[in-house]
C-alpha cells in the first residue's frame, strides 16, 4: 500500500520555540493532505486541509497563525507549532490522499510525538 | 456537522471470541466509511473503506458493514486473537471537495489469552 513519512517521530522542545513536522506521501502524489492532533485517550481532531500550491484550511479553533502549514509540493506538507506551549503537547498526525487513486482512501503517516517542556 | 460515536469505548473479550464493534454517524450524505487500527503510540493503520453506495467489505477475520440510512456502521471481527488487541477507530468522510474524516472516539479492544 501507499506509504506516508512523518519526520521527526519525536521532539521534545523548550516552551516558546517553534518545531517543524515534515509530512512526505513516498510513492504518490497527494494534492490533498490532512493535519490532525490527537491527545492522550481522545481521538483524532482534524485541524487543517492543505492543499498544494494553495492555503490551508483550518477548522474552527484551530490559530493558522500557531500552526503554520506549507504544502509547497505534491509529496511533501509541513505543520510548523510557532511558539510552542505546553498545551501544544500532543501527537500529530498527518495523512495524504492519493490523487491517482480511484478510491479515495487516505492513507496516515506514523505520526510526531510534540513534548514542550 | 457530522458526529460520529463508538460504543462500547472498551472491550475485553477471551481469545477466540467474535465480536462487534459498533460506529453511528449523525449525517448520512457520507462519500464514504472507514475502519482503523491503531496501536499504543502508533499511527493508525487502514482495515477497510465502505464506498457510500456499498453495503459491506471483507478482508480476512474482518467484515466491516455499513447502514447509511440508521447511520450505523459495525466492523465484526471473527475468531479474535490477542494480536488483535488494539483501538478501533471508525472515520466518516463528508461529501465534498475536501473529504474531510470525521473519526469516533474509538474503542479500545482487549482480546485475552
Amino acid at each position: 500500500g501507499a506509504v506516508v513519512s512523518q519526520h521527526p517521530s519525536r521532539v521534545i522542545c523548550k516552551s516558546g520555540t517553534s518545531v517543524k513536522i515534515e509530512c512526505r506521501s513516498l510513492d504518490f502524489q497527494a494534492t490533498t493532505m490532512f493535519w490532525y492532533r490527537q491527545f492522550p485517550k481522545q481521538s483524532l481532531m482534524l485541524m487543517a486541509t492543505s492543499n498544494e500550491g494553495s492555503k490551508a484550511t483550518y477548522e474552527q479553533g484551530v490559530e493558522k497563525d500557531k500552526f503554520l502549514i506549507n504544502h509547497a509540493s505534491l509529496t511533501l506538507s509541513t505543520l510548523t507549532v510557532t511558539s510552542a506551549h505546553p498545551e501544544d503537547s500532543s501527537f500529530y498526525i498527518c495523512s495524504a490522499r492519493d490523487a491517482a487513486a480511484v478510491q479515495e482512501t487516505q492513507y496516515f503517516g506514523p505520526g510526531t510525538r510534540l513534548l514542550v517542556l | 456537522k457530522q458526529e460520529v460515536t463508538q460504543i462500547p469505548a472498551a472491550l475485553s473479550v477471551p481469545e477466540g471470541e467474535n465480536l462487534v464493534l459498533n460506529c453511528s454517524f449523525t449525517d448520512s450524505a457520507i462519500y464514504n466509511l472507514q475502519w482503523f487500527r491503531q496501536d499504543p503510540g502508533k499511527g493508525l493503520t487502514s482495515l477497510l473503506l465502505i464506498q457510500s453506495s456499498q453495503r459491506e467489505q471483507t478482508s480476512g477475520r474482518l467484515n466491516a458493514s455499513l447502514d447509511k440510512s440508521s447511520g450505523r456502521s459495525t466492523l465484526y471481527i471473527a475468531a479474535s486473537q490477542p494480536g488483535d488487541s488494539a483501538t478501533y477507530l471508525c472515520a466518516a468522510s463528508i461529501s465534498g471537495s475536501a473529504r474531510q474524516l470525521t473519526f469516533g472516539s474509538g474503542t479500545q479492544l482487549t482480546v485475552l489469552p
